[in-house]
């Protein structure tokens, strides 16, 4: 069974940092990985989607990067700013069907 | 495009009644949706898998007949939790995915949620 692991739970950073966020799969036979922003009491907003024979995705300030072999995957997020503050979720779809296994979130706090 | 709506977005009621949620997928067709639960500060948890014309797929744990869904149309499925009690309290969240065929690992688009309570 698929388990994805987010690390950290939750990043309370100054505005304009560069930071990074985590996320791992425990099977690698995976059909693509996507990150998602939810805002509080909101549904959930596709940031990035990366295929598996891709390594990375930009939009703007944010790259997304996927190592499938190691089961790992990172969202890279340039000069944060407060905006920015929002729990991000990763998920990935199994080669064995059409579902989304998600993470448990990183909770982001970007301070002005 | 590619815009999914739920309804109601709040609901209160007391114990014991019906609660019926839609998911609509406003400008696309959707054979397949998807239902998730999401309790405070917690991740999403998928429940079922709601097919255009076929029963739903539900996930080990989530109780059928508690929860039943109903994908009558390309783009309308609805989730009806049955005599709700204090416990199914939670945030209601569907995904639809754009195709007439049943396509894997195509984006999934989300509505904004349906919060559930209960007293």
């Amino acid at each position: 069974k698929q388990e994805v692991t987010q690390i950290p739970a939750a990043l309370s950073v100054p505005e304009g940092e560069n930071l990074v966020l985590n996320c791992s799969f425990t099977d690698s036979a995976i059909y693509n990985l996507q990150w998602f922003r939810q805002d509080p009491g909101k549904g959930l907003t596709s940031l990035l989607l990366i295929q598996s024979s891709q390594r990375e995705q930009t939009s703007g300030r944010l790259n997304a990067s996927l190592d499938k072999s190691s089961g790992r995957s990172t969202l890279y997020i340039a000069a944060s700013q407060p905006g920015d503050s929002a729990t991000y979720l990763c998920a990935v779809v199994n080669n064995a069907g059409n579902m989304l296994t998600f993470g448990g979130g990183t909770r982001l706090m970007v301070k002005p | 495009g590619a815009v999914v709506s739920q309804h109601p977005s709040w609901v209160i009621c007391k114990s014991g009644t019906s609660v019926k949620i839609e998911c609509r997928s406003l400008d696309f067709q959707a054979t397949t949706m998807f239902w998730y639960r999401q309790f405070p500060k917690q991740s999403l948890m998928l429940m079922a898998t709601s097919n255009e014309g076929s029963k739903a797929t539900y996930e080990q744990g989530v109780e059928k007949d508690k929860f039943l869904i109903n994908h009558a149309s390309l783009t309308l499925s609805t989730l009806t939790v049955t005599s709700a009690h204090p416990e199914d309290s939670s945030f209601y969240i569907c995904s639809a995915q754009p195709g007439t065929r049943r396509q894997r690992g195509e984006t999934q688009y989300f509505g904004p949620g349906t919060r559930l309570l209960v007293l």
